[in-house]
């Protein structure tokens, strides 16, 4: 049972547009959620991050949205760059546990 | 500084057989977390280590166990392989069990195991 979703594979973007990345989750128990980014043969990096009691955190050209009541997320990036293609994990956390439970990623091309 | 080093990077291993998988997390970090990343899949929580103790599990089976060591590295030991056991294991490091808000977990680049 996938309690992280994210339902689009793929996502491809023209350099200097916005990015949308989506992210349902049905567990109504995470209370923080993640973003990390995978180049081939990289290990995922952290992106950014956002607690259940905020509805959006910003960090430069990342976005992240959180919409509790419809236990949806999502992350912007704006403007888009060619670096910015990679694959794109949304993970999840309850507070005061170790575990986090990753979706399937999200492949995005930003294309020059 | 250095990040987190996985070792070996690639790894063929026969079914039924044992493996063990080497993690040495950021400098300065203290708690190592496993992860198996399947083909197509997210990565899925083994468990987490600190003070050289085991603190949470995921759902895996006791075919796999671990280890930390004093110097914070860490083991991870599958036995009795099985075909599906092929992932990328992904090794990753944080200050204290619970991740910082602002930095999440730092991953390694992971060891890519092969069961034949």
């Amino acid at each position: 049972d996938q309690q992280v979703k994210q339902n689009s594979p793929s996502l491809s973007v023209q350099e200097g547009r916005i990015s949308i990345l989506n992210c349902d989750y049905t567990n109504s128990m995470f209370d923080y959620f993640l973003w990390y980014k995978k180049y081939p043969a990289e290990g995922p990096t952290f992106l950014i991050s956002i607690s259940s009691i905020k509805d959006k955190n910003e960090d430069g050209r990342f976005t992240v949205f959180l919409n509790k009541s419809a236990k949806h997320l999502s992350l912007h990036i704006v403007p888009s760059q060619p670096g910015d293609s990679a694959v794109y994990f949304c993970a999840a956390s309850v507070s005061g546990s170790e575990k986090l439970v990753f979706g399937k990623g999200m492949k995005l091309t930003v294309n020059p | 500084d250095a990040g987190v080093t996985q070792s070996p990077t690639h790894l063929i291993k026969t079914r039924g057989q044992q493996v063990t998988l080497r993690c040495s997390p950021k400098s300065g970090h203290d708690t190592v977390s496993w992860y198996q990343q399947a083909l197509g899949q997210g990565p899925q929580f083994i468990f987490q280590y600190y003070e050289e103790e085991e603190r949470q599990r995921g759902n895996f089976p006791d075919r796999f166990s671990g280890h930390q060591f004093p110097n914070y590295s860490s083991e991870l030991n599958v036995n009795a392989l099985l075909l599906g056991d092929s992932a990328l294991y992904l090794c990753a490091s944080s200050l204290a069990p619970v991740w910082d808000p602002n930095y999440g977990y730092t991953f390694g680049s992971g060891t890519r195991l092969t069961v034949v």
